[in-house]
């Protein structure tokens, strides 16, 4: 579980507010490096994703900055919502040739009215 | 219909009993996973399968052990269930074909266990 530390554990924003989550992580071989999100009741899914060829990546509100060097990557939720409300969780790992995946501690983000 | 679907998907039960907690996916994929949440902790892996003969113990796998019935069923057991295994438990998959993307995971909805 100490190859990948994810921070904070916990994190409240207003509406409107821009998110952040870090995911530090330690094997340099790892290719693919998602977000998860998991909504109380429910498995969790992926959000979104980036491979180490680009340094950043948007899909709407959501955008995954990889810093290669320090070995860390973050989800930045810009605009944030309530319906944003949810664990996030990192799980660097290998894309091809496949893993047994080991995930972050989580964040447990709450976004206010 | 779920693609990976758990069941049960509650159950107390008394310490010393066997449990066994049922996935089976409609993904047609070949690898399974089962993973245990517990608050701050994250999920941590107990047992992975990579094929129907491949089974594989994770990183907290004692006092679990599981089957791959076929391709589309991994089952988990306890043979003896004790209080700190009271958790929410996943099955996930993931592809093995070669060229697609076995790093995303497809997860169930989960089976949360209390054990008293």
């Amino acid at each position: 579980q100490q190859q990948v530390k994810q921070s904070p554990q916990s994190l409240i924003v207003q509406k409107g507010g821009i998110s952040i989550i870090n995911c530090a992580y330690e094997n340099t071989a790892f290719d693919y490096f998602p977000w998860y999100q998991q909504f109380p009741g429910k498995g969790p899914a992926l959000l979104i994703a980036i491979r180490p060829d680009v340094s950043e990546k948007k899909e709407g509100r959501f955008t995954i900055s990889f810093n290669k060097s320090a070995k860390q990557f973050s989800l930045h939720i810009m605009d944030s919502q309530p319906g944003d409300s949810a664990t996030y969780f990192c799980a660097p790992n290998f894309e091809t040739s496949g893993s047994r995946l080991t995930f972050g501690e989580g964040t447990q983000l709450t976004v206010n009215p | 219909d779920a693609d990976v679907t758990q069941t049960p998907r509650n159950r107390i039960t008394k310490t010393g009993k066997r449990i066994m907690l049922e996935c089976s996916q409609t993904k047609g994929h070949d690898r399974m996973y089962w993973y245990r949440q517990d608050p701050g902790l994250g999920l941590r892996l107990i047992y992975y399968s990579f094929d129907v003969k491949d089974i594989n113990k994770g990183e907290i796998s004692d006092g679990y052990s599981v089957s791959r019935q076929a391709q589309a069923k991994f089952s988990l057991s306890l043979e003896s269930a004790i209080p700190n295994q009271t958790a929410l438990y996943f099955c996930a998959t993931s592809e093995r074909r070669a060229g697609a993307n076995t790093g995303e995971l497809f997860f169930g909805e989960g089976s949360r266990l209390t054990v008293l």
